[in-house]
């Protein structure tokens, strides 16, 4: 069974710095890989999916990369904001089947 | 209007009740989901629908059924409610057609069992 973690489960910084968060996964046979963002008493917003053929994805001040071979994937925020406080959440489609296997999260909270 | 609805958005019940959970979209997405979230878990995936005559069982089913009334609405049922139910339940949708299975989230429907 696919395995996702997510480091650090939380995470504080102050406004302005560029962080990243950690996603790994134990099965590296995955069709795609989404970054969510989750805002207390809201639903999920997905962020950024990358294929397993790809090697990173960029929103605006999102960039998400992904290294099937060693089963990790990162998401940076450059410039972050205190909008940006949410939990983030890694989920990851593997080659067979429908589902997405989720990490529990990584709460982040942007300090004014 | 969201595109994903999900409704009751709150619900406390007591063991033994049944408990229904409504999700309706407006993507006309063919493909729907329940996941459930419980804290320190992340989401487990309950159900899912490819079409209103597809219905599959997901990691987490017992205890739990569902109904795909039309492509746009996906019911979650709990026959018979018990404690560790309560959990935060989120409906999901996606597109076989886009290839990349995005899936759009509804805003979740919080229930406690007593």
């Amino acid at each position: 069974k696919q395995e996702v973690t997510q480091i650090p489960a939380a995470l504080s910084v102050p406004e302005g710095e560029n962080l990243v968060l950690n996603c790994s996964f134990t099965d590296s046979a995955i069709y795609n890989l989404q970054w969510f963002r989750q805002d207390p008493g809201k639903g999920l917003t997905s962020l950024l999916l990358i294929q397993s053929s790809q090697r990173e994805q960029t929103s605006g001040r999102l960039n998400a990369s992904l290294d099937k071979s060693s089963g990790r994937s990162t998401l940076y925020i450059a410039a972050s904001q205190p909008g940006d406080s949410a939990t983030y959440l890694c989920a990851v489609k593997g080659n067979s089947g429908y589902a997405l296997n989720f990490g529990k999260g990584t709460s982040l909270l942007v300090t004014p | 209007d969201a595109d994903v609805t999900q409704t009751p958005r709150n619900r406390i019940t007591k063991t033994g009740k049944r408990i229904m959970l409504e999700c309706s979209q407006t993507k006309g997405h063919d493909r729907m989901y329940w996941y459930r979230q419980d804290p320190g878990l992340g989401l487990q995936l309950i159900y899912y629908s490819f079409d209103v005559k597809d219905i599959n069982k997901g990691e987490i089913s017992d205890g739990y059924s569902v109904s795909r009334q039309a492509q746009a609405k996906f019911s979650l049922s709990l026959e018979s409610a018990i404690p560790n139910q309560t959990a935060l339940y989120f409906c999901a949708t996606s597109d076989s057609t886009s290839g990349a299975n995005v899936l759009t989230f509804g805003a979740g429907s919080r229930l406690t069992v007593l």
